[in-house]
């Protein structure tokens, strides 16, 4: 059975900080890893990783992938009130089969 | 715009009803996927359809029933044989077959309450 771990499941800190949430995962024939946000309804895509070592960047936001000891981090720079969220990590097999295993999330609170 | 649109918002159920959720999109995606979302909890998948027709059980599918009779809808029909329905319920879609790697999108959801 797939598993995705995230660590820590709630974090708070203060606008100005930087954040690192992790996720580890087991998949079977592992094909990407995807982060997701999401605030108080429908999580809405960030990244998708798919090779280790290459980062994705977007903004303030980055992640990175490491397929050797399957784990992936997304950080968060210059931390604001808006990014407080719950942010979910899926690791997605290959095949003709698309299943998403998702962690239980992070939930994210920046105080201002 | 483009998007994927769930309804109701917020449902009730009494005990011993079915009760059906509407997902629609108009991506254009091949694939459409049902989730279910508990307090503190992750998604976790109750069925998907990767083409018109075709559907397959996820992780949770007792309880659950679903058609696919067009591209467009996934509707998701919570049945009295899901004791334990209480739950926010996720519709997302992705570009298939074709392409593979893409990401799911997902819609805003339904809460759905016991009565």
């Amino acid at each position: 059975e797939d598993k995705v771990v995230q660590s820590p499941l709630s974090l708070v800190v203060h606008e100005g900080d930087t954040v690192t949430l992790n996720c580890s995962y087991e998949v079977t024939n592992f094909r990407s890893l995807l982060w997701y946000k999401q605030e108080k309804k429908a999580p809405t895509f960030l990244f998708m990783l798919t090779s280790s070592g290459i980062e994705k960047k977007s903004g303030r936001l980055s992640s990175i992938l490491d397929k050797k000891e399957l784990f992936s981090i997304l950080n968060i720079t210059a931390t604001q009130t808006g990014d407080s969220a719950v942010y979910l990590c899926a690791g997605r097999r290959g095949g003709s089969n698309y299943k998403l295993t998702f962690g239980k999330g992070t939930l994210l609170t920046v105080n201002p | 715009d483009g998007g994927i649109t769930q309804s109701p918002k917020y449902l009730f159920r009494k005990e011993g009803q079915n009760v059906t959720l509407s997902c629609e999109q108009n991506l254009n995606h091949d694939a459409m996927y049902w989730y279910r979302q508990d307090p503190g909890q992750g998604l976790r998948l109750i069925y998907y359809s990767q083409i018109v027709n075709d559907f397959q059980k996820g992780d949770i599918a007792e309880g659950y029933s679903v058609s696919r009779e067009k591209k467009e809808s996934f509707p998701l029909t919570v049945t009295s044989a899901q004791k334990n329905p209480t739950a926010f319920y996720l519709c997302a879609s992705s570009i298939g077959h074709s392409l593979p790697l893409q990401p799911q999108h997902f819609g805003d959801g339904t809460r759905l309450s016991i009565l």
